[in-house]
């Protein structure tokens, strides 16, 4: 069965420090990779998605990136955090090749909060 | 902008009863649907997936999609306390891509 992971669970950071969050997943190979995050009382808002090795889309223009240097990992960074950074980041899979029926599966989140 | 619009509640209802949850989406292209369960301080948990029109039941769960009208909802039968939690509707409009309503919170009281 699939498994995904992520890590810190949470994290308290002050502004302008930088910022890595590492996701990974088991059990399957070559899936779409996506981080999300969710503020406070908000929905889910798309950051990045990536099919592939090397492969990232941004959603949003803002002072993240992400990199997946390999085929289940997935990670997340800010060289200068901002207090508007502050949520519940959650990054999820989804079987390769699906097409349309994406189903997407969500890892357990890390909370970050920028003080 | 393709949007997926919720009542963001709280929908309050008591335990044994119907609850009705209901999503409506801009997109008419839209192909899948799915429907996902948030307690407060965890992440997401699919609960159902929905791509045809007409009803689709998994126990207690029953998800109704309705293309020409473009909603979808998600009712609840015999709710229970346990199942008090934010309710998040997804579309996926093609590109891989799910688009997110912000949720409807459901309170089953005892």
């Amino acid at each position: 069965s699939q498994t995904i992971h992520q890590w810190p669970a949470t994290l308290v950071q002050p502004v302008g420090s930088p910022l890595s969050l590492e996701c990974t997943v088991e059990g399957t190979s070559n899936p779409n990779l996506y981080w999300y995050r969710q503020a406070a009382g908000r929905g889910l808002q798309l950051l990045f998605y990536s099919v592939g090795i090397g492969q990232i889309s941004s959603e949003v223009p803002q002072n993240l990136s992400a990199s997946r240097p390999q085929d289940r990992q997935f990670i997340l960074s800010s060289k200068k955090l901002l207090l508007s950074d502050s949520g519940f980041y959650l990054c999820a899979w989804a079987p390769w090749g699906q097409g349309n029926t994406d189903t997407q599966y969500f890892g357990p989140g890390t909370r970050l909060t920028v003080l | 902008q393709k949007e997926v619009e919720q009542n963001s509640g709280p929908l309050s209802v008591p335990e044994g009863a119907i609850a009705s949850l209901n999503c409506t989406y801009s997109d008419r292209g839209s192909q899948s649907f799915f429907w996902y369960r948030q307690y407060s301080g965890k992440s997401p948990e699919l609960i159902m997936s929905i791509y045809s029109n007409g009803d689709k039941e998994d126990g207690r769960f029953t998800a109704q999609l309705n293309k020409a009208s473009q909603y979808v909802s998600l009712l609840i039968r015999d709710s229970q306390p346990s199942d008090s939690a934010t309710y998040l509707c997804a579309v996926n409009t093609g590109f891989q891509k799910l688009v997110f309503g912000t949720g409807t919170r459901l309170l089953v009281s005892p």
